[in-house]
């Protein structure tokens, strides 16, 4: 089937350390997200890639990074530096590039909290 | 800049009476509207998109409305059943030109037996 997987489902970091969320996606698609989610919020975004090897940041990339090497991945690494990473996070993609009317297809989310 | 309201107070009906959600926007004149459901720890779920050039947008028991002079767009359920409870968002395109979904924060509807 074909869809997008995001692992692990649940995440713990210790302090000071880096952690990567994994995003795979075998829809072809070519664009991707990262949204990440707190409760009673909505999802904001914190990375976007429209394309192989181009991502831009969204409105909260403080304290993430991303890459985008290869069509199907899109890791998102969540850095000492992000001071408050206790979310929900999603990935999704599109067909196309935002702007399209495209919908999004999101994997099923990375629960990440603090040790 | 650009805000998208959803009423945050659960949504509370009974089985087979029509559920209607609401989403309101400022600042913005978005060229189309989505829907999405999302269930307790899960990704959201793609489930209607309505142009700004659509009044109207039915599919199975969802309807939407969308209002751009009024800034607002209306979610109804009909027939409403007990496997509809989950939250459902709204995402408008972002202005500033990388028109990237942006969502509400969702209404959660809560379908009583």
């Amino acid at each position: 089937d074909g869809g997008i997987t995001q692992s692990p489902k649940y995440l713990f970091r210790k302090e000071g350390q880096n952690v990567t969320l994994s995003c795979e996606q075998n829809l072809n698609h070519d664009a991707m997200y990262w949204y990440r989610q707190d409760p009673g919020q909505g999802l904001r975004l914190i990375y976007y890639s429209q394309i192989v090897n181009d991502f831009q940041k969204g409105d909260i990339a403080e304290g993430y990074s991303v890459s985008r090497e290869k069509k199907e991945s899109f890791p998102l690494t969540v850095t000492s530096a992000q001071k408050n990473p206790t979310a929900f996070y999603l990935c999704a993609s599109s067909r196309d590039r935002a702007g399209t009317n495209e919908k999004l297809f999101f994997g099923s989310g990375t629960q990440l909290s603090v040790l | 800049s650009q805000k998208i309201e959803q009423n945050s107070e659960a949504l509370n009906i009974q089985e087979g009476k029509t559920a209607t959600l609401t989403c309101n926007y400022t600042n913005y004149s978005p060229a189309y509207l989505q829907w999405y459901r999302q269930d307790p720890g899960r990704g959201p779920v793609f489930l209607l998109l309505i142009r700004e050039n659509e009044k109207e947008k039915r599919k199975e028991r969802l309807k939407v409305t969308f209002d751009t002079t009024l800034k607002q767009s209306l979610f109804h359920i009909t027939a409403s059943q007990p496997a509809d409870s989950a939250t459902y968002l709204c995402a408008l395109p972002a202005s500033g030109g990388s028109y990237i979904p942006t969502f509400g924060r969702g209404t959660s509807l809560i379908v009583h037996p």
